[in-house]
């Protein structure tokens, strides 16, 4: 059971460099989720999403975009890269919108 | 937005004791959840509370809903080396919504000594 799997694990951007974090579940769960975590600060949500075609913002969405084709892919898009964005990104689906989330492993990011 | 005080930041306990932690708040909330953060790895639900009042056990681990639902408490009994972590709560306002309304607490980082 692979649950929720992001790529790529680790990743170096320069300033002012774009990149896509990949997301993707095999649990066909309708809601997903990005929150990105700072030493000492929780969770915050960017952006998420209640199916495919339907998105929306988060507690933190500047800086960042996403996408949602289809139920399984949840892509975070970073655009003009910031040393602000230095984080780890996580992740999450959920069932129904309310109850567990599911989380992936995380893609630690560092932009310099 | 919502804000949820942990308590404490860290902990640092021998083996064998037990631990406590808690989150408050200014608000009311309808659902608390705690997880676990292990190092490299997502957050997992460790207990879900719905209900004012609520006591749920999961193995060693006992988490309440508070009364007043300003509040809730984990406790973990007999710690063991593999409880090293980070333990987050979440709520989710009495205002209702669904899971995009979930507000995480810092977290409280254990550290257990053999």
């Amino acid at each position: 059971n692979a649950g929720v799997t992001q790529t790529p694990k680790f990743r170096i951007l320069k300033i002012g460099q774009s990149m896509t974090l990949q997301c993707a579940q095999d649990m066909n769960h309708n809601y997903m989720y990005w929150y990105r975590q700072d030493p000492g600060m929780g969770l915050k949500l960017i952006y998420y999403s209640v199916g495919a075609g339907i998105t929306d913002k988060g507690e933190v969405p500047n800086g960042y975009n996403v996408s949602r084709s289809t139920t399984e892919d949840f892509p975070l898009r970073l655009e003009l890269a910031a040393p602000s964005q230095t984080s780890v990104y996580f992740c999450a689906s959920s069932t129904a919108g309310i109850g567990a989330l599911h989380f992936g492993n995380g893609t630690r990011l560092t932009v310099t | 937005g919502q804000q949820l005080n942990q308590s404490p930041q860290s902990m640092f306990i021998q083996e064998g004791e037990d631990v406590s932690m808690n989150c408050t708040s200014s608000s009311i909330f309808n659902t608390w959840l705690w997880y676990k953060q292990e190092p490299g790895e997502g957050p997992v639900l460790l207990i879900a509370l719905y209900k004012a009042g609520e006591l749920t056990s999961n193995g060693r681990l006992t988490a309440q809903f508070g009364i007043t639902r300003k509040d809730s408490f984990l406790n973990i009994s007999a710690s063991i080396p593999s409880d090293v972590g980070i333990y987050f709560c979440a709520g989710l306002p009495n205002s209702g919504g669904s899971n995009y309304k979930l507000t995480f607490g810092k977290g409280t980082l254990l550290t257990v000594n053999p």
